[in-house]
């Protein structure tokens, strides 16, 4: 167990709705980051959050969302939702040289379907 | 971009068999590099990390990589598989477009070892 914990696990939307997910980190850790592993693929990042502001975006559009709050939980947000955003979303957190040392400590996602 | 390569989708392997998984990054500059497992049903988690120094590096339950620069490669090996280390495994790199703060991840090796 990581201590970092996910909700949804599972969940399904519509072509055009909206999803919001979320984490909470494991104690101590301030950072967190997002990642999207779509079927058969390795995890992609998406953005990173580190007192409460993105800290780092990877090649997502801006329908691609977050929130870091006070406790260093944190929400991703996709917008107008597609069929490729279909995929197991991660949350990992660290401590902030954890994102120099790759130390993440994953949680075990919450797989979205888009219909 | 940078990218990472795992050359093994699939490997099935025997009970006492010697594991050898193939990984190539493709960024020419400093870089650390992981390996991260993903048991059946359980959260991705930290096998083994290389920073600097020895190029041969040992993480836990008996696995080792050895970093090749002039190659780019970073493998991983395991002189003799369990049926317990059936999982998927993933090649992580970071540095480069996102720095230090993301994970650029291979599209991972499923292992299945057979008793």
């Amino acid at each position: 167990e990581t201590g970092v914990t996910q909700s949804p696990t599972h969940l399904i939307k519509t072509r055009g709705q909206q999803v919001t997910l979320r984490c909470s980190s494991q104690s101590g850790h301030n950072t967190v980051s997002w990642y999207q592993q779509a079927l058969g693929q390795g995890p992609q990042f998406i953005f990173q959050y580190y007192r409460e502001e993105e800290n780092g975006r990877g090649n997502f559009p801006p329908r691609f969302s977050g929130l870091q709050f006070p406790n260093y939980s944190s929400e991703l947000n996709v917008n107008a939702l597609e069929l490729d955003d279909s995929a197991l979303y991660l949350c990992a957190s660290s401590l902030p040289s954890g994102g120099a040392t790759g130390e993440l400590f994953f949680g075990e996602g919450s797989r979205l379907t888009v219909l | 971009a940078q990218s990472v390569s795992q050359h093994n989708h699939h490997v099935i392997l025997s009970e006492a068999a010697s594991l050898e998984l193939g990984c190539n990054y493709s960024y020419g500059g400093t870089v650390n590099l992981f390996w991260y497992v993903q048991y059946p049903g359980q959260h991705l988690q930290l096998l083994l990390k290389y920073f600097s120094g020895d190029p041969l590096v040992k993480g836990i339950k008996g696995f080792e990589a050895e970093f090749i620069k002039s190659k780019f490669s970073f493998n991983l090996r395991k002189p003799s598989v369990q049926w317990s280390d059936t999982a998927e495994y993933f090649c992580a790199v970071n540095g480069g477009d996102t720095g230090r703060r993301a994970l650029t991840f291979g599209s991972g090796t499923r292992l299945q070892v057979q008793p």
